[in-house]
This record gives structure tokens, sequence and C-alpha cells, in this order.
């Protein structure tokens, strides 16, 4: 167990619906960041929150949203779902700068949309 | 922008053989650089980091070296098992907008027969 927990693991819905995933952080970790894994295109980065707020984006598209709670924990938010969405999606967390670090990755929630 | 590009596999050695999976990377700046692990339906696993030029990374077995000349960050084990059997991902932490992230390679899937 990595100490971050991510719900539901699996999940199966249909276009056009909309879905939250749920990501708990190690305790202590300020940062939550949220990747994308495709076959295709490998691990992307989505976004970065720090202590609640917005600090990085990467390859999110609009119809994506997150956001992070005063208790730390992260919640993404994929809306207008299409086909190529389905995906991995990892949310991992740090104590400090990922240069220093690393990050400590949950176990990931596969989203398959039918 | 910066980037990781790692050997494609798949990989596939006999037990007890020398395992090498090339990374070189592009960066601006000076970088950390990681290997991570992907078992079979789990999140990745940091398995060695280094953040500076000519230190080495170790973990498990495992060893990379952080070459700035080469601009490489090669993973090496002496003697690999079937229980190292797993996707591995060469990664480094790249500085946007005054943030940090990680940029991962696309992965390199490596399996060891008995």
């Amino acid at each position: 167990d990595s100490g971050v927990t991510q719900t539901p693991k699996h999940l199966i819905t249909a276009t056009g619906q909309r879905v939250t995933l749920r990501c708990s952080p190690r305790s202590g970790d300020l940062s939550v960041y949220w990747y994308q894994q495709s076959l295709d295109q490998g691990l992307q980065f989505l976004i970065h929150y720090y202590n609640g707020e917005e600090r990085a984006k990467g390859n999110i598209l609009e119809r994506f949203s997150a956001q992070q709670f005063p208790d730390l924990h992260s919640e993404l938010n994929l809306s207008s779902l299409e086909l190529g969405d389905s995906a991995l999606y990892f949310c991992a967390s740090s104590g400090g700068p990922g240069r220093n670090y690393g990050y400590t990755f949950g176990s990931g929630t596969r989203l398959t949309v039918v | 922008g910066d980037s990781v590009t790692q050997m494609e596999g798949p990989v596939t050695l006999s037990e007890e053989a020398f395992l090498t999976i090339n990374c070189t990377y592009t960066a601006t700046g000076y970088p950390s650089l990681f290997w991570y692990v992907q078992y079979p339906g789990e999140g990745l696993q940091l398995l060695l980091k280094a953040t500076k030029a000519d230190d080495k990374g170790s973990n498990k077995g495992f060893e990379a070296t952080y070459r700035k000349e080469t601009t490489s960050f090669h993973l090496e084990k002496g003697s690999v098992q079937v229980s190292d059997s797993a996707v591995y991902f060469c990664a480094l932490s790249a500085v946007m907008n005054r943030d940090d992230k990680i940029i991962f390679g696309k992965g390199t899937r490596l399996h060891i027969l008995p």
C-alpha cells in the first residue's frame, strides 16, 4: 500500500456522461498530481494542486476539471465523455518538490467509456 | 520542450541475464532523473533517482548513473529475476511556470523467462 488512495478502481460509463474520480494523498503530502495513462499516449500529466491551489496544468482537456479540498483530497471531474477518454487515471502525491522527492502513486482508476 | 526517450520494448531476457534499458533526455536546466516500475494492475513505484550529474541511483540491484555529457540515464541490473517482469519508466523533473512536474517516457515492458 503506497498510502495514496484512489476510488473507484474501475468505472464503466456511457459516452456523454460525467464521472468523478477521487484521490486521497499520502498523509502529510500537500501536493497532488493527476496523470492519464493510455496505450498510445503513455503517461500524460494533467494537473497539479498544492495545498488547495492549482499550480500547473498539462494536457488537460477543457471537459476535465479538478480541485483539491481543505482536507487535501482531490477530485478529477470528467464530463461529456468520449470513447477516447478510456484510460487509466493515476493520482500521485509528494511531500515536497518533485525533483527531490519523486512522486508516490496510487493504484489508479480504470475508466472505460462505452 | 523537455522530453524523455527510452528504448521500445518488449525486452525479453532469461533469468540471470544482464539488463540494460536505455534512456536519454532533453531538458533545459538541470533536471532530476528517475526510474519508476509498474507491476501488472498496480500504480508506478519509484525505483531509483539521481538529482545531479554523475550521481548513481541504486535500489534492489538496479543502478543508473546520471550522465550529463550524453544526456543519459540507462537502467542496469546484473542478474534479473522472473519477479523483475514489469514496465519500466524513465522520467525527469521539469520546471513549468516555476512549478516542477515529472515527465515520463513511454515505458519499456520487460519479460523475464525462467
